[in-house]
């Protein structure tokens, strides 16, 4: 596997179930990122994560759940999600330092169904 | 606070044909300026940069822009498209060098005729 893996592709799932998206990056990164892409609006950056330490979160609500075990690997635990939760979520990671940091390499996505 | 505007967010053109995206940015000091493209089904992939220097910057694909500070502009451009270049186009500036914080601007999607 080479840049950044996002599993699954695909997910739907109803209001009361609890899932999780996972990321892994193959570049050596320290910094990763989880994006949501609704229609018709901007990439929305959710939580920023430098050396496993989250250093953004971006007033998401809570029924989002991050997790970074190690620099490698990204999760996003996800319950009792809504239907406007719906959308396409982006992994992201960069190298930490002045100008690599802004860097950033995307995964394929999830395409998050909730109904 | 800092913010990215595309204007355009659907453009259509003849394969062949030139191409110009437009982006404008709001950034206190010397922006760090980004051009991702996002093919259906796909992630972002980076076309090219701007951190410093020489305002004309070469990206992949053919793709080229220019930094222009006196109107808070990074437009994207091409000679002549190719029908592979259908995808939607994001324009994003740094908001945390420290974070690593993009900001990006809604999109344009780029339609294709042949």
């Amino acid at each position: 596997e080479t840049g950044v893996t996002q599993t699954p592709r695909h997910l739907v799932m109803g209001m009361t179930n609890k899932k999780s998206l996972k990321c892994e990056q193959h570049l050596g990164h320290n910094a990763m990122y989880w994006y949501k892409q609704s229609a018709k609006k901007p990439l929305e950056l959710m939580f920023v994560y430098n050396f496993k330490e989250q250093t953004e979160n971006n007033s998401v609500p809570s029924r989002f759940s991050p997790e970074c075990p190690n620099s490698s690997h990204l999760f996003l635990h996800l319950h009792t999600l809504q239907p406007e939760d719906s959308a396409l979520y982006l992994c992201a990671s960069s190298q930490p330092g002045l100008r690599a940091h802004n860097e950033q390499f995307f995964g394929p996505g999830t395409r998050l169904t909730v109904l | 606070a800092q913010s990215v505007t595309q204007p355009d967010i659907h453009i259509t053109v003849s394969e062949g044909a030139s191409l110009e995206l437009r982006c404008n940015y709001s950034y206190g000091a010397t922006p760090y300026l980004f051009w991702y493209v996002q093919s259906p089904g796909q992630g972002l992939q980076l076309l090219l940069k701007y951190f410093s220097g020489d305002t004309l910057v070469q990206g992949i694909k053919g793709f080229e822009a220019e930094f222009k500070r006196s109107q808070s502009s990074f437009n994207l451009r091409k000679p002549s498209v190719h029908w592979s270049d259908a995808a939607e186009y994001f324009c994003a500036v740094v908001a945390s060098s420290n974070t690593g914080k993009l900001i990006f601007g809604q999109g344009t999607t780029l339609q294709v005729k042949p």
